[in-house]
């Protein structure tokens, strides 16, 4: 099976920088998706990290370590836009099927 | 713009009707996908399909069914429906390994 993990709720500064943290356990590992969900809206794609290191997107990057079982989402130049949840995924099954974690409820203040 | 669509958007329903959820998408893709959402809470995988009349179970488990008899079609049906059934339901579709998913709008249900 697959067990994710992120922290439930975040708050940070317009403009600063913030790190969501997700650690996972899993018999397999095809890959990891950060998606950004909106309250009462549909997830949307943000990142899929297969490989170690840092994938960078604009203002979003997303890393990921397999050895640790660690990944992080780094978003920068914040706005209050970005307030939102933050779901960790793991793709761990054959055929693209995936595990959401709870997901991270970020809050973004002026 | 959407390219995978829900309806209905909001759905009220007395207990014991059946209901069915449209999905459809127009990006050709093979593989489909129905998620179950409570406010603030996780998505659960509750049906799946590689193609054309294929289907399977997710982990969560559901007293729904699902259809693939064409490929932009992936409808689920209640057949009696509880308010245990009452949540926020998702379609996505995706074209293969690497690629996100893409989302619809979401269905959500409540069963009074």
């Amino acid at each position: 099976g697959q067990n994710i993990d992120q922290p439930t709720e975040m708050t940070a500064t317009e403009g600063a920088i913030v790190q969501i943290n997700c650690t996972y356990q899993t018999s397999g590992f095809n890959g990891l998706f950060w998606y950004q969900q909106h309250a009462g809206e549909a997830p949307t794609f943000l990142s899929y990290n297969v490989l170690d290191g840092l994938e960078e997107k604009g203002r979003f990057s997303s890393f990921l370590s397999r050895s640790k079982g660690y990944s992080y989402l780094l978003l920068k130049e914040l706005q209050m836009k970005d307030s939102a949840s933050y779901l960790c995924a793991l793709n761990s099954g054959g055929y693209q099927k995936v595990t959401f974690g709870t997901g991270t409820k970020l809050q973004v203040i002026p | 713009e959407a390219d995978i669509y829900q309806t209905p958007r909001y759905l009220v329903i007395g207990t014991g009707k059946k209901i069915t959820l449209e999905c459809s998408q127009t990006m050709g893709h093979d593989k489909m996908y129905w998620y179950q959402q409570d406010p603030g809470m996780e998505l659960h995988l509750i049906h799946y399909s590689y193609g054309v009349n294929s289907t399977e179970k997710g982990d969560l488990s559901s007293e729904s069914t699902v259809s693939r008899i064409r490929t932009e079609h992936f409808p689920l049906t209640l057949e009696s429906a509880r308010p245990s059934h009452t949540s926020q339901y998702l379609c996505a579709s995706s074209e293969s390994r690497g690629y996100g998913y893409t989302f619809g709008s979401g269905t959500r249900l409540t069963v009074v």
